[in-house]
């Protein structure tokens, strides 16, 4: 199916416990993007790539790793889970090109760590 | 750094009244997005605006993007229970090392009471 898919759509993990969320799109755009969604923070920048094998830094990297060996995948891993990466992962990809830079998002992961 | 501020946070309104968001980021735009996240869903994209002043509509949602192309604000008229929501405000700079990378606000959670 095309589109953008995450998962798992659901992980409980342990604190100190290594996680990858997965993020998949069928579109070849160029840019993905990680957010993590938290009350009363609204979407904040973890991570974002603008072609495979090239990513940079946004607001919250800290403790996360990302990377992107292919255009369609961008996984965003957690070295050491802490109780404060608690939250809703958002994975987003858009093309960028031209005048349409509509970002899509995929549904979300909700990673809680115990 | 950039910093897109949007305002209120949160909006209860009953419904046939009107709403209104607003964005203000400090430094110019290139272009800025509107997105709705329905509860417990993912952002979806609504419009984009390009020009300076540049006023679009859809249905009862006014978009606006100031002059400076530093402020925008979304406008509903006669709210409706499906208008529930959280919009958020995304604006992109066109230069360097950002392209194509949103800057998010915190997104106004509007509530509608029937």
């Amino acid at each position: 199916d095309a589109g953008i898919t995450q998962s798992p759509r659901y992980k409980i993990t342990e604190t100190g416990r290594q996680v990858t969320l997965m993020c998949h799109q069928t579109w070849s755009h160029s840019y993905m993007f990680w957010y993590r969604q938290d009350l009363g923070h609204g979407l904040r920048l973890i991570y974002y790539s603008a072609a495979a094998d090239i990513t940079d830094k946004g607001e919250v990297p800290d403790g996360y790793v990302v990377s992107r060996s292919k255009t369609e995948n961008f996984p965003l891993t957690l070295e050491s889970a802490t109780r404060s990466q608690t939250s809703v992962y958002f994975c987003a990809s858009s093309e960028s090109e031209g005048e349409l830079a509509e970002a899509f998002f995929g549904q979300g992961t909700r990673l809680t760590v115990v | 750094g950039q910093q897109v501020m949007q305002i209120p946070q949160y909006q209860h309104v009953q419904e046939g009244e009107d709403f209104t968001t607003y964005c203000n980021s400090s430094t110019t735009l290139s272009n800025i997005q509107w997105y709705k996240q329905r509860p417990g869903g993912h952002p979806v994209f609504l419009i984009q605006l390009v020009k300076s002043g540049e006023v679009k509509k859809q249905k009862r949602l006014t978009f606006q993007f100031g002059e400076a192309k530093k402020n925008s604000s979304l406008h509903i008229t006669a709210t409706q229970t499906t208008d529930v929501g959280t919009y958020f405000c995304a604006g992109s700079l066109d230069r360097g090392s950002t392209l194509g990378r949103l800057y998010f606000g915190r997104g106004t959670q509007l509530t509608v009471w029937p």
